[in-house]
């Protein structure tokens, strides 16, 4: 499946570093998501685009910078992050809101030291 | 509030056993279910999904039926192969919410 890609797919930073995540969908779909996956706890939606603008923002930190310049490419900047946001970060789009059908990239896998 | 139950795992079950993973729901509308599967380093990979009460989902063998009188969308299958072995998930989306809620994912292990 090469539907949405996500570069890198590993990742270790200082807690001082400064990083972005890449999301690229292929798919033509016009919504796109950021998730977190921790070991032992429920995926948690981070951010939510639509048609480029922001519509969702779940109460996540300000270290974390979501960007979305078009409908196909999102990234996720990283600055000054705590060992605890060590994390699967997964990628999902969907044609539009509403209830449609997420289709997820493989994920960057974040170690912060 | 919308919520999505799942059983907890790990399940572990020998080759060519009968799978059955237990998921509930609430919702505050008429949901969209899924069943997401997760292999070892890899994202999420939609399974199946069902629309509406009554409809049944299926893919590489697997089922589950939209059951709104017990607010349930149990995945099943047949005979489980040692390839099967992942997280599977349960979500749900409404059509007015711009989000999934998913559950806690549950891990089956497949044994040859």
């Amino acid at each position: 499946e090469t539907g949405v890609t996500q570069t890198p797919r590993h990742l270790v930073m200082g807690m001082t570093n400064k990083k972005s995540l890449k999301c690229e969908q292929h798919l033509g779909h016009n919504a796109m998501y950021w998730y977190k996956q921790s070991a032992k706890k429920p995926l948690e939606l981070m951010f939510v685009y639509n048609f480029k603008e922001q519509t969702e923002n779940n109460s996540v930190p300000s270290r974390f910078s979501p960007e979305c310049p078009n409908s196909s490419h999102l990234f996720l900047h990283l600055h000054t992050l705590q060992p605890e946001d060590s994390a699967l970060y997964l990628c999902a789009s969907s044609q539009g809101l509403g209830g449609e059908t997420q289709y997820f990239g493989p994920g960057t896998r974040l170690l912060v030291l | 509030g919308n919520s999505v139950t799942q059983m907890e795992g790990p399940v572990t079950l020998s080759e060519e056993a009968f799978l059955t993973i237990n998921c509930t729901y609430t919702a505050t509308g008429y949901p969209s279910l899924f069943w997401y599967v997760q292999y070892p380093g890899e994202g999420l990979q939609l399974l199946l999904k069902a629309t509406k009460a009554d409809d049944k989902g299926s893919n590489k063998g697997f089922e589950a039926t939209y059951r709104k009188e017990t607010t349930s969308f149990h995945l099943e299958k047949g005979s489980v192969q040692v390839s099967d072995s992942a997280v599977y998930f349960c979500a749900l989306s409404l059509y007015n919410f711009n989000k999934f809620y998913f559950g806690s994912g549950t891990k089956l292990n497949v044994k040859p």
